[in-house]
């Protein structure tokens, strides 16, 4: 696609409950990136992948939180147990350069709201 | 640990109308970049500009400026003639020319009155 699609646009579930966002990138662009942006803040890094691999998951809350990029392309952010405080808008975003002063190209995010 | 500071919650300017945001920084690295990135409605961050540290001149594009003072670690982002279609959050960013992952500020909201 021409831009970076995110799914589910909205996703309410039930704490406790297992959730799966997922994310599209650009065609072509390696580098994919996860970040959470609670009410008021700005987005938080949790997770960048170079290909297939998990360059870095520093940002990553706890172990409830993995994401996978089986293929290099499409990348899925899973959620277990999830708990009121996981409410917020994570977003995906993809680079072609990731270092630097590459540009990253957001999706509009999935708004994930825990009752 | 790099920091980036936005100290206006909130600004309201008149269309066609120049306003300045503000953003400073906290880093110990001499080389970095520095962005600032608009969010309007549809949550979507687009990258508005861009800013080298090592470059001296500041960045424009278009309606957009910066002013970029490298010694008092700030990093403002000037908008002239301003239109409706400004309205949004605005983000200010920073990245070590090592790294990948962009540490944002809390934002500004941009008010466009007619």
């Amino acid at each position: 696609g021409a831009g970076v699609s995110q799914t589910p646009s909205n996703k309410v579930t039930e704490k406790g409950k297992y959730v799966e966002l997922r994310c599209d990138p650009i065609s072509g662009h390696t580098a994919l990136y996860w970040y959470r942006q609670s009410l008021g803040q700005g987005p938080e890094f949790l997770i960048y992948f170079q290909g297939t691999g998990a360059a870095d998951d520093s940002g990553l809350p706890n172990d409830r939180f993995f994401a996978v990029r089986p293929e290099g392309s499409v990348s899925t952010l899973k959620i277990q147990r999830t708990e009121r405080g996981d409410s917020a808008v994570y977003l995906c975003a993809s680079s072609l350069i990731p270092r630097g002063a590459g540009e990253l190209f957001f999706g509009e995010g999935s708004r994930l709201t825990v009752l | 640990a790099q920091t980036v500071t936005q100290s206006q919650p909130e600004m309201s300017v008149q269309e066609a109308e120049t306003v300045t945001l503000s953003c400073t920084y906290d880093t110990s690295e001499s080389d970095y970049y520095l962005f600032w990135y608009k969010q309007p409605p549809s949550r979507q961050m687009i990258l508005v500009i861009r800013q080298e540290a090592y470059k001296q001149q500041n960045a424009t594009e278009n309606r957009f400026s910066v002013n970029f003072q490298k010694a008092a670690k700030s990093f403002s982002l000037k908008i002239s003639d301003s239109q409706l279609g400004d309205a949004a959050m605005y983000f200010c960013a920073y990245k070590t020319n090592s790294g990948y992952a962009l540490n944002f500020g809390k934002g500004t909201s941009l008010l466009v009155t007619p």
